[in-house]
């Protein structure tokens, strides 16, 4: 099953609104990763989780906070957002963060239109 | 830094027919590895194929065949047969060792029946 999934696919909030979005894989991956990205352009990586520790931040604003429950689950925890951070947000898993293969799976992404 | 280079926005073929793709990166590493991904407007991202720099052997999946030229730094990928189904937005992605993929600008690909 190479499967990533993503909960939900289409959020709409307001800019004082506390959300949460969702990711789950089962295919013993070991990293898990959230994209963020605009219409017509390349995905942004914005964190990077590794053995459910967080190994990349990539200067992300504190109004995103990343959560690894465990391995298969990774939550992207939403607030006080700005309408500019309205944009499709992919979450991604491979099999770990190193070596000769790993290549990453993406799932559907989550649609966020903040007003 | 290493930088991934698309330089055709947008691209047309007819059904049944064969389109190449471009792809040129910048890199100072002799190992690494090169990805194409497929993005159609249902949004998810598709692995199409992957390149290992150490070999020389372009990578080849069903439709999907690269040119591999690492003197060049140079990436290209060829679809046959082209279907309606291929439509969609082509990125062409670096990786060394690490997590981190370094995207090109993509390709919109527009299949005419």
């Amino acid at each position: 099953d190479t499967e990533v999934t993503q909960t939900p696919k289409h959020l709409v909030m307001g800019m004082t609104n506390k959300k949460s979005l969702k990711c789950e894989q089962h295919m013993g991956h070991r990293a898990m990763y959230w994209y963020k990205q605009k219409a017509k352009k390349p995905p942004e990586l914005m964190f990077v989780y590794s053995y459910e520790k967080l190994s990349i931040n990539e200067s992300v604003p504190s109004r995103f906070s990343p959560e690894c429950p465990n391995s298969s689950l990774l939550n992207l925890h939403l607030h006080a957002l700005q309408p500019e951070d309205s944009a499709l947000y992919l979450c991604a898993s491979s099999q770990g963060v190193r070596g000769r293969a790993n290549e990453q799976y993406f799932g559907p992404g989550t649609r966020l239109t903040v007003t | 830094a290493q930088t991934v280079t698309q330089s055709q926005p947008e691209m047309s073929v007819q059904e049944a027919e064969t389109v190449t793709l471009s792809c040129t990166y910048d890199t100072s590493e002799s190992d690494y590895y090169l990805f194409w991904y497929k993005q159609p407007p249902s949004r998810q991202m598709i692995l199409v194929i992957r390149q290992e720099a150490y070999k020389q052997q372009n990578a080849t999946e069903n439709r999907f065949s690269v040119n591999f030229q690492k003197a060049a730094k140079s990436f290209s990928l060829k679809i046959s047969d082209s279907q309606l189904g291929d439509a969609a937005m082509y990125f062409c992605a670096y990786r060394r060792y690490g997590n981190k993929l370094v995207f090109g600008a993509g390709t919109i690909l527009r299949v005419k029946s």
